[in-house]
């Protein structure tokens, strides 16, 4: 069964930093770029960050540019996001997403449960 | 760049529901299509602006003309209430995801 789990959510006061995971399981990993999006209570979908399946090409929203870092484990078929300096509007839901493209990214055609972050003092 | 999405659409069971998307890039770029339900995370419904994933009813379907991409729902029922994303993406240059803003789709 192909399969996305999130962790690493919590609470965290402002300024602070929290580093969320993703385990992957069921599909060859190393073959697909993965993403993160976010979904602040009562809002839409935001796309936060994404990354290659070599690591070669990343990109981020304008929003989280210098204070959030993605990176992956194709070893451990494992992706992170570093969190970095957290304000209160990064609050959401973070999900992890795998890319249905094999290079050129297109959509997701698989995500997780998601991970509830709250950045609150 | 932009995706646009109209904030809501209603139809009755039975009825077609068309939820429309826009964007300058849609013609160079696929379009994906999500269905988000209270409480769970997002589902694919549509990708690469016409294809259905297994698993997905056949009511559900896409098309595409120019700067406009379409998911169509034929004979709507009610448990296809929800929140209606479209997103495309960009790996030419700069590395993007897009989504739209979303449609909340109310079955009368």
């Amino acid at each position: 069964e192909v399969q996305l789990v999130e962790s690493g959510g919590g609470l965290v006061q402002p300024g602070r930093s929290l580093r969320l995971s993703c385990a992957a399981s069921g599909f060859s990993f190393g073959d697909f770029a993965m993403h993160w999006v976010r979904q602040a209570p009562g809002k839409g979908l935001q796309w936060v960050s994404g990354i290659s399946w070599s690591s070669g090409s990343i990109g981020y929203a304008d929003s989280v540019k210098g204070r959030f870092t993605i990176s992956r484990d194709n070893a451990k078929n494992s992706l992170f996001l570093q969190m970095n300096s957290l304000r209160p509007e990064d609050s959401a839901v973070y999900y992890c997403g795998k890319d249905q493209g094999f290079g050129e990214w297109r959509g997701m055609d698989v995500w997780g449960q998601g991970t509830t972050v709250i950045v609150s003092s | 760049y932009e995706l646009t999405q109209p904030p809501s659409v209603s139809v009755s069971p039975g009825q077609t529901a068309r939820i429309t998307c826009s964007g300058d890039a849609l013609p160079k770029q696929y379009a994906y299509w999500y269905q988000q339900k209270p409480g769970q995370a997002p589902v694919v419904v549509i990708y690469k602006d016409t294809e259905r994933p297994s698993g997905i009813p056949e009511r559900f379907s896409g098309s595409s003309s120019g700067t406009t991409v379409t998911l169509t729902i034929s004979g709507v029922q009610a448990e296809d209430e929800a929140d209606y994303y479209c997103q495309s993406a960009d790996s030419s240059g700069t590395y993007r995801v897009i989504f739209g803003g979303g449609t909340k789709l109310t079955v009368l």
